[in-house]
């Protein structure tokens, strides 16, 4: 079945980076969009970015622009998401998300990463 | 960046109530909304698409309707399993796209 499947929970230091996986499978990686959508405990989801995986192409939101790098292995069907200078802000679980063959609402999600900043 | 808004912020509700989310953005965003339904430690869940499109397997008590500013998401007779927190999302214009702020459901 369609599935994206996540790396596992990091703990990273204030000022470092984190790199979160993504691997689908059940359908055609490079047909779809793929987004990265945060979530702070308690808190509302906020989109970050998203990759084409056929080409590589990156759109990533403006909070997000200057620490986010989104990059894909089409040969491994997985996304990845980097996000460096990390503060305690960032703190939140981490999901990826499928949208269409144009960008728009997310149909298929993984089950989430959690990622902890703390000093 | 377009915002929503989601009222109420919260409700209580009974198993067989009628429950409606109203979602308004701050500007026109013609039938470019989805609903996603989030159970506590779950992932978000598709139901509702281009307004008022419901997901391939999501129970036909969801519904969903509205365009341009103003957007309702009814749940016809709420069921034990539809107790959770409510997000509505544009993709009209993007990026970004942007999500609402939720609404919990919970038993009264």
């Amino acid at each position: 079945q369609m599935q994206l499947v996540q790396s596992g929970a990091e703990v990273k230091k204030t000022g470092s980076s984190v790199k979160v996986s993504c691997k689908a499978s059940g359908y055609t990686f490079t047909y779809r969009y793929l987004h990265w959508v945060r979530q702070a405990p308690g808190q509302a989801l906020e989109w970050m970015g998203w990759i084409t995986p056929f080409n590589g192409n990156t759109n990533y939101a403006q909070k997000f622009q200057d620490r986010v790098t989104i990059t894909r292995d089409r040969s491994m069907s997985t996304a990845y998401m980097e996000l460096s200078s990390l503060r305690s802000e960032d703190t939140a679980m981490y999901y990826c998300a499928r949208s269409g063959l144009l960008p728009g609402y997310f149909d298929l999600w993984g089950r989430g990463t959690l990622v902890t900043v703390s000093s | 960046a377009i915002q929503l808004t989601q009222s109420p912020s919260s409700l209580s509700a009974s198993v067989g109530d009628r429950v409606t989310i109203t979602c308004r953005a701050s500007q026109g965003i013609s039938s470019a909304l989805a609903w996603y339904q989030q159970k506590p430690g779950k992932a978000p869940k598709l139901l509702i698409y281009d307004a008022s499109s419901l997901e391939s397997g999501v129970p036909s008590r969801f519904s969903g309707s509205g365009s341009g500013t103003d957007f309702t998401l009814t749940i016809s007779s709420l069921q034990p399993e539809d107790f959770a927190t409510y997000y509505c999302q544009q993709f009209n214009s993007y990026p970004p796209f942007t999500f609402g702020p939720g609404t919990k459901v919970d038993i009264k």
